[in-house]
């Protein structure tokens, strides 16, 4: 069965930094591109960022351009975000999610449960 | 960047008919969107992509159609399970979401 699990959410204040990570099973990992996928309360879900299958081309958000960076340890099967300078409209569930092919985002096959990330003082 | 709007932003209907539900894309994506089913507390669903390709496990009373700029999203025979709510995603050039429809008893 294919698998995502987020990990690495957390209560942070603004202007501090976080790293989330997702680790996949069930799949051929490094033959997808990945994706995070945010949800704010009470809003609706937006694109964040992506990387393809190998790791070679990453995708992002001009509304977090510059604070986050994707990456991918293909030996671990693991996609991480990490997000600088952080404030409080970054604050969502934050999911992984699973290309259904291996370059550019989309469509998003499988989704991971979420981590929730706070921004508050 | 391409602005995916949804309509109606809310739907009420009752178990047994039928809701149509519309995504307008800003340009020419062709085929590419897909539609997703997100219901609280968990995680979002592909239902549709290539704008009318049921993804695995869906059940044929989701069917979407359009290409270009119009897209639909039908769900026949509305069933309990179906109230959520409903979000088209363009990744015909990058990818956006529409802001969801909800899908109301």
């Amino acid at each position: 069965e294919v698998h995502l699990l987020e990990s690495g959410g957390g209560l942070v204040q603004p202007g501090e930094s976080l790293r989330l990570s997702c680790v996949g099973s069930g799949f051929n990992f490094q033959n997808y591109g990945m994706s995070w996928v945010r949800q704010a309360p009470g809003k609706g879900l937006e694109w964040v960022s992506a990387i393809t299958g190998g790791g070679l081309s990453t995708y992002t958000a001009d509304s977090v351009n510059g604070r986050v960076t994707i990456s991918r340890d293909n030996s671990k099967n693991t996609l991480f975000l990490q997000m600088n300078s952080l404030r409080a409209e970054d604050t969502a569930i934050y999911y992984c999610v699973k290309d259904m092919y291996s370059g550019s985002p989309g469509p998003f096959e499988i989704w991971g449960q979420g981590t929730m990330v706070t921004v508050s003082s | 960047e391409i602005v995916v709007t949804q309509s109606p932003a809310t739907l009420s209907v009752s178990p047994g008919e039928t809701a149509t539900l519309s995504c307008r894309a800003s340009q020419n994506i062709g085929p590419s969107l897909a539609w997703y089913q997100h219901k609280p507390g968990q995680a979002p669903r592909l239902l549709i992509y290539g704008a009318s390709t049921r993804a695995t496990s869906v059940p044929a009373r989701f069917s979407g159609s359009g290409s270009g700029t119009e897209f639909t999203l039908t769900i026949s025979s509305l069933q309990s399970e179906d109230f959520a709510v409903y979000y088209c995603q363009q990744y015909g050039i990058w990818t956006t979401f529409g802001q969801g429809t909800r899908l109301d008893i």
